[in-house]
């Protein structure tokens, strides 16, 4: 089983809502990363757990805020986002952190937009 | 300033023809992944290259690391509809020499090369 489960696949909230995106991995893996792509853009970094601490936060703004309840689940909280955050957000997951000798697998990703 | 250039941007073939997507970094290259991403969908894993002059093949996709010249070729043979999407190369600090402790675990991707196989 090499598979990384992000739900829901598509979100529409408001500026003015909470929600939260899910991601859960089965494979025993110990390192889980957030990432948000925009349109025609790559992939970029926003978070990195290892071992359930946040080990990378590549300065998002406070109104994301993640969460590694045990070494299967990360969730990203979601607050007053703004109408420039709709994006799709990916969940990856390896086996340790990537120093060069581990894959990362990711899920689908959440189609978020902000109205 | 991006650390790994892809070219081309992107790139329109005829089902058969042979093609190669490169991935150019700036820094010395220790090693590379590569993943291929359907327009609004997830990354799926290709191969990891862990050392200079490494090749590796999957089905008809073969990739190479030529460390000297701190690039990486994917090619495609007698490409299929299937091959359509978004190629990315990504290397993590680990993998791009003088990039520091601190990106270790960062992985970070080219822009990506778009292609498109005619039927």
């Amino acid at each position: 089983d090499t598979e990384v489960t992000q739900t829901p696949k598509h979100l529409v909230m408001g500026m003015t809502n909470k929600k939260s995106l899910k991601c859960e991995q089965h494979m025993g893996h110990r390192a889980m990363y957030w990432y948000k792509q925009k349109a025609k853009k790559p992939p970029e970094l926003m978070f990195v757990y290892s071992y359930e601490k946040l080990s990378i936060n590549e300065s998002v703004p406070s109104r994301f805020s993640p969460e590694c309840p045990n070494s299967s689940l990360l969730n990203l909280h979601l607050h007053a986002l703004q109408p420039e955050d709709s994006a799709l957000y990916l969940c990856a997951s390896s086996q340790a952190l990537l120093f060069g000798n581990s894959e990362a697998f990711f899920g689908q990703g959440t189609r978020l937009t902000v109205v | 300033s991006q650390e790994l250039e892809q070219s081309p941007q992107s790139l329109i073939v005829q089902e058969g023809k042979n093609l190669t997507i490169n991935c150019t970094s700036s820094k010395t290259l220790y090693g590379l992944y590569w993943y291929k991403q359907k327009y609004g969908e997830g990354l799926i894993f290709l191969m990891m290259l862990q050392k200079g002059g490494e090749e590796k093949s999957h089905e008809k996709i073969t990739a190479k690391l030529d460390e000297k010249k701190q690039q990486s070729s994917l090619h495609i043979t007698a490409s299929q509809p299937s091959h359509a999407g978004i190629y990315l190369c990504g290397a993590d600090g680990a993998l791009l020499a003088n990039a520091g402790g601190t990106s270790y675990g960062k992985l970070t991707f080219g822009q990506g090369t778009i292609l498109t196989v005619h039927p």
